[in-house]
C-alpha cells in the first residue's frame, strides 16, 4: 500500500480564499484523523471519523472550517474563507480498528498571505 | 479527561549518551500508548507501541519504552544516542473508552551534540 496520500503538499492562497485539504486513507482502515500542526499550539486533533462517520469534531477551530468523508477512501478538510492564521500543517491519518496506531500522511502546508 | 504530557520540549544529549524522554498520562482506563518520531519536513512515524501484554516494549531504531502503570508514565530511551536521532519525538495516548480518540502531547525536540 502507499500509505496515507495528502494533496497538495503545499498550498499558498491569499486571504478570504477556500482552500481545500485532500486525503486517501490507506485502504481497509476505518479510522481517519485530521490533524493540524503549529509551533505554538503543537499537534492538534481536529476532527475525525470512522466508518465514514464524523465522530468529535470538537476540535475544528471555526465555521469556517469543515471536514467530510464522501467514502471509505477519500477525505476532504475545507477552509472558508482562509485566514492568516490558519497558516499551518495539516496531517491526515488513519487507523484500522480502534486498538491500532495510526499511519501519518506527509501533510499539506497551507501558508495563508 | 484524558491527556497526555510530555516534559521538557527540548533535550540535548551527546552522542553516545542515554536518551531520556518522558511521557505521563492521566486516564481512568488504561490508554493505548505510542511513541512517534517527526524529522523535519515529513509526517509522523511509529517508533513503538504498547497495548497490552509486556510493559516493556521495543521499538524500531533502538528505543524502548516501558509502561508503569503505578506512575502512569510511558518513558522513551535509547542506551545510545546517534546523531540520526535528532528529531521531535511525540508521545500519543489512545483511549479506550467509547471514543477512541487519538491525542498527542507537545512533543520533546531532541538535540544530538557531537
Amino acid at each position: 500500500d502507499a500509505g496515507v496520500i495528502q494533496s497538495p503538499r503545499h498550498e499558498v492562497t491569499e486571504m478570504g480564499q477556500e482552500v481545500t485539504l485532500r486525503c486517501k486513507p490507506i485502504s481497509g482502515h476505518d479510522y481517519l484523523f485530521w490533524y493540524r500542526q503549529t509551533m505554538m499550539r503543537g499537534l492538534e486533533l481536529l476532527i475525525y471519523f470512522n466508518n465514514n462517520v464524523p465522530i468529535d469534531d470538537s476540535g475544528m477551530p471555526e465555521d469556517r472550517f469543515s471536514a467530510k468523508m464522501p467514502n471509505a477512501s477519500f477525505s476532504t478538510l475545507k477552509i472558508q474563507p482562509s485566514e492568516p492564521r490558519d497558516s499551518a500543517v495539516y496531517f491526515c491519518a488513519s487507523s484500522f480498528r480502534a486498538f491500532t496506531e495510526a499511519f501519518f500522511g506527509q501533510g499539506t502546508r497551507l501558508t495563508v498571505v | 479527561a484524558q491527556s497526555v504530557t510530555q516534559l521538557g520540549s527540548h533535550v540535548s544529549v551527546s552522542e553516545g549518551a542515554l536518551v531520556l524522554l518522558r511521557c505521563n498520562y492521566s486516564s481512568s482506563v488504561p490508554p493505548y500508548l505510542f511513541w512517534y518520531v517527526q524529522y523535519p519536513n515529513q509526517g509522523l512515524q511509529l517508533l513503538l507501541k504498547y497495548t497490552t501484554g509486556a510493559t516493556l516494549v521495543k521499538g524500531i531504531n533502538g528505543f524502548e519504552a516501558e509502561f508503569k502503570k503505578s506512575e502512569t508514565s510511558f518513558h522513551l530511551t535509547k542506551p545510545s544516542a546517534h546523531m540520526s536521532d535528532a528529531a521531535e519525538y511525540f508521545c500519543a495516548v489512545r483511549r479506550m473508552d467509547s471514543s477512541y480518540k487519538l491525542i498527542f502531547g507537545s512533543g520533546t525536540r531532541l538535540l544530538v551534540r557531537p
